[in-house]
């Protein structure tokens, strides 16, 4: 199986800087068709998941381009350019390049200093 | 607008069975395969079952395999998730998604 690292785990951040999460996987999530399914969530108190980034780097509708994510192979990251009150929450990293089995990471547990 | 609704949760016994629905509006539910994915209080997100687009194709985690049966109703616009033999360790919130939405969970309580 096909397992997703977290870094960190707990993320504090002061708001206007930056922040990054990185997420490795234990095989490779390029898959055969040449795309690599790495997605990003975030979760916000009380609410329910919200994916933010698919293929690696493609933004959902409507998130913010504060947000972006890169990485190939294994190593991936989500980067938030200046980090607002709103991003508050838990973030994951999910592949979807082994089907039919998903993995999610950890998640990483975003606050403000 | 996309909208994914989950109906069904309550609190069940050990060895119980419950079954759990969702109900999609806003795209075309029939082109989309679906996912159920669960929470534990306090706990990640971990990914429970998937089935493909006409519901030809269904795939578990090892975690409900033998125990969860998923399935969908194209006519309906609506996934289900039936779950037997229930366990405390099922205890979660339990969330549908596709195409890249998710709903709002419902809540599923194993405890006698």
């Amino acid at each position: 199986d096909v397992v997703m690292t977290q870094s960190p785990l707990s993320l504090p951040v002061t708001l206007g800087q930056p922040a990054s999460i990185s997420c490795r996987s234990s095989q490779s999530l390029v898959h055969s068709d040449g795309n690599t399914y790495l997605n990003w969530f975030q979760q916000r108190p009380g609410q329910s998941p919200r994916r933010l980034i698919y293929k690696v780097s493609n933004w959902d509708s409507g998130v913010p381009d504060r947000f972006s994510g890169s990485g190939s192979g294994t190593n991936f990251t989500l980067k938030i350019s200046r980090v607002e009150a709103e991003d508050v929450g838990v973030y994951y990293c999910m592949q979807g390049t082994h089907w039919p089995l998903f993995t999610f990471g950890q998640g990483t547990k975003l606050e403000i200093k | 607008q996309v909208q994914l609704v989950e109906s069904g949760g309550g609190v069940v016994q050990p060895g119980r069975s419950l079954r759990v629905s969702c109900a999609a509006s806003g795209f075309t539910f029939s082109t989309y395969p679906m996912h159920w994915v669960r929470q534990a209080p306090g706990k990640g997100l971990e990914w429970v079952a998937v089935i493909s687009f006409d519901g030809t194709n269904k795939y578990y985690a090892d975690s409900v395999k033998g125990r969860f049966t998923i399935s969908r109703d194209n006519s309906k616009n609506t996934l289900y998730l039936q779950m037997y033999t229930l366990r405390p360790d099922d205890t979660a919130v339990y969330y549908c998604g596709g195409a890249g939405y998710w709903g709002q969970g419902t809540l599923v309580t194993v405890s006698s």
